[in-house]
């Protein structure tokens, strides 16, 4: 069964602190990568994704993450983080033979100190 | 465009009680999902549907039961309320499967005590 492991689940940072967040999945087949982010009091929104091409992907507020195939992961990366990142983010995967029903991560949450 | 939206956002219900979870979109998609979040764990698929008349179970769905009688709404039905179902319930719509973005309401909380 498909699975996705968030390592951190509490993070600590100060302001323009840069941002790596962990998420390792287990599927051996053709995959669909998502972070999405919970701002405080707020729903879930797409940060960014993944489903072919390059690797390094792009997203909303100079969010980042990179697809490492050989190594099951997708990690998100912010080079100078804000108090206004301080949300829950969610990794997800899924695939095209699975209803497009997404399995996610267990969060982490982020903490940014101004 | 409203979007998703969810009623109502927050509930409190007694241990036995029944209620059922609103869930509308108007973005006319074809496939609706149930999730609920706790902490520390993530959301989990409680059920889905993709398409009107359409709906299966996903990870977590004991306790539970939907149905879908139109493009737009997709309610969850908690018959018998326990304790182990406070949480917060998101639903979710996409257009397609596979890379389409899913849209998230705005949640309801639970709490049953």
């Amino acid at each position: 069964a498909q699975s996705v492991s968030q390592h951190n689940h509490h993070v600590i940072l100060s302001e323009a602190a840069s941002l790596e967040l962990g998420c390792n999945y287990s599927y051996g087949g053709t995959v669909n990568l998502f972070w999405y982010v919970q701002y405080p009091g707020q729903h879930l929104q797409l940060l960014l994704k993944y489903f072919s091409g390059d690797p390094l992907v792009k997203g909303i507020k100079g969010f980042e993450a990179e697809f490492i195939k050989s190594k099951f992961s997708f990690n998100l990366r912010k080079p100078s983080v804000q108090w206004s990142d301080t949300a829950e983010y969610f990794c997800a995967v899924n695939s095209y033979n699975q209803g497009g029903k997404l399995i996610f991560g267990q969060g982490t949450e982020l903490s940014v100190k101004p | 465009n409203a979007g998703v939206t969810q009623t109502p956002k927050f509930r409190i219900l007694k241990i036995g009680q029944s209620m059922t979870l609103q869930c509308t979109q108007d973005m006319n998609h074809n496939y609706m999902y149930w999730y609920r979040q706790d902490p520390g764990m993530g959301l989990k698929l409680i059920y889905y549907s993709v398409g009107a008349g359409i709906t299966d179970k996903g990870e977590v769905p004991n306790g539970y039961n939907v149905s879908r009688s139109t493009t737009e709404d997709f309610p969850l039905r908690l018959e018998l309320a326990a304790p182990s179902q406070t949480s917060v319930y998101f639903c979710a719509s996409t257009d397609r499967v596979g890379h389409e973005t899913q849209y998230f309401g705005p949640g309801t909380r639970l709490l049953v005590l």
